[in-house]
């Protein structure tokens, strides 16, 4: 079975820093995707990023970057520029590749605040 | 845009009521995902279904049922609301071999 833990359950960041959202997961898998989802309080969850287990470069979307590193199985988010518009839960998921359904299995989520 | 729309924000019953959380999405997505969602806990499955009228359980099914019907619609029953079952549920769908899962806003169920 897989698992995904995220250790930090809250975190802040003066606006314009940069802060990085930790995440390990455990899977005997050798393909299989990892996402970043964000949840802003009081709306839906979307997606900020997704990485392919089989790509070692690491996802890229602005200010959103991970940092992927497969044999440790860490898949953390930095956030450059922080804004407030960033204050939210985020939530790292993983898929196996050859899941038909999308079916995701979530870690426990970080709350991020972005302070002005 | 993908849509995915669940019925009520928000939601008060009681303790022993038959509850249904509606959710419907304009996709043509073949998956579509009940979670929970509780603080320090994340998002946890509790059905999937993958076709109309297939459905599979998640991690945590007990208490719970669900219904597919048509295709963009899928239901969440809770056959006799229980105080545990207080909680936000989250609606979510995607299509076959897809792997981004869009999500609705949510339903903050409180059971009294």
């Amino acid at each position: 079975a897989q698992t995904v833990t995220q250790s930090q359950p809250e975190m802040s960041v003066q606006e314009a820093e940069t802060v990085t959202l930790s995440c390990t997961y455990d899977t005997s898998e050798n393909n299989y995707y990892l996402f970043w989802y964000k949840q802003p309080p009081s709306r839906q969850m979307i997606l900020v990023i997704r990485q392919e287990a089989y790509k070692q470069q690491n996802a890229t979307e602005n200010r959103f970057s991970v940092n992927f590193q497969k044999a440790a199985k860490s898949f953390s988010l930095k956030i450059s520029d922080s804004q407030l518009g960033d204050t939210a839960m985020y939530f790292c998921a993983f898929m196996k590749r050859t899941s038909n359904t999308g079916k995701l299995i979530f870690g426990q989520g970080t709350t991020l605040q972005v302070k002005p | 845009d993908v849509k995915v729309t669940q019925s009520s924000r928000y939601l008060v019953k009681r303790t022993g009521e038959k509850v249904f959380l509606e959710c419907v999405q304009d996709m043509d997505h073949e998956n579509m995902f009940w979670y929970r969602q509780d603080p320090g806990l994340g998002l946890r499955l509790i059905y999937f279904s993958y076709d109309v009228k297939m459905k599979e359980k998640g991690d945590i099914p007990e208490g719970y049922s669900v219904s597919r019907e048509k295709k963009e619609r899928f239901s969440l029953i809770l056959e006799s609301a229980s105080t545990n079952q207080t909680s936000m549920y989250l609606c979510a769908s995607t299509g076959t071999g897809k792997n981004i899962q869009y999500f609705g806003a949510g339903t903050r169920l409180s059971v009294l």
